[in-house]
């Protein structure tokens, strides 16, 4: 168990539709990452946040957000879904500030578009 | 930008033996990171090793041990005694620095799916 928690752990939803993943990072930790896994496109990164500030933009397209608030935890929201974002959704956390700190991942959320 | 090459999709080994899972990436940094992340069944992302590019000596952790070539830009894992808790897809990462400038987040390569055998 890394720390790290997500929820849901699956998610199934309709096209067009809006969803939101969220994402508890470890004790003590700044920094939350979003990942995105997928059979086409492998692990690619979204999203970097540091203690409520956006660091890092990655392939995350318009139709996707994130946010992290004030207690340090975070969420994905994915709007007018289409089937290509089918994936599993990995959130990943570290102590932040330095840049030289191992990330740790949640055990991520599966989403399925219908 | 930095790109992570896994040339072997899948591999087997069988349980006892040894195995090594080879990683090249491309970067025209000098400071950065180098990991090895585990994904079994449960799809849980679990680090294996962590290798810093200034440290010449290899890192080992336990039965993992890796051959980090920077010059060649190569970073093989290596598992010794291989058990059956050890099939899963692994992946190699690159992580950038400050002192680079670089984001913080992880280049993956696609993964090398590992079966252990009986």
């Amino acid at each position: 168990d890394s720390g790290v928690t997500q929820t849901p752990k699956h998610l199934i939803t309709a096209t067009g539709q809006r969803v939101t993943l969220r994402c508890s990072p470890r004790s003590g930790d700044l920094s939350v990452y979003w990942y995105q896994q997928s059979l086409d496109q492998g692990l690619q990164f979204l999203i970097h946040y540091y203690n409520g500030e956006e660091r890092a933009k990655g392939n995350i397209l318009e139709r996707f957000s994130a946010q992290q608030f004030p207690d340090l935890h975070s969420e994905l929201n994915l709007s007018s879904l289409e089937l290509g974002d089918s994936a599993l959704y990995f959130c990943a956390s570290s102590v932040g500030g330095s840049g030289r700190e191992t990330q740790y991942f949640g055990p991520g959320t599966r989403l399925l578009v219908l | 930008a930095q790109t992570v090459t896994q040339s072997q999709p899948e591999m087997s080994v069988q349980e006892a033996e040894t195995v090594t899972l080879s990683c090249t990436y491309d970067t025209s940094e000098s400071d950065y990171y180098l990991f090895w992340y585990k994904q079994p069944p449960s799809r849980q992302m679990i680090l294996v090793i962590r290798q810093e590019a200034y440290k010449q000596q290899n890192a080992t952790e336990n039965r993992f041990s890796v051959n980090f070539q920077k010059a060649a830009k190569s970073f093989s894992l290596k598992i010794s005694d291989s058990q059956l808790g050890d099939a899963a897809m692994y992946f190699c990462a690159y992580r950038s620095t400050p002192f680079e400038g670089g984001s913080e987040k992880l280049v993956f390569g696609k993964g090398t799916k590992l079966t252990v055998n009986p």
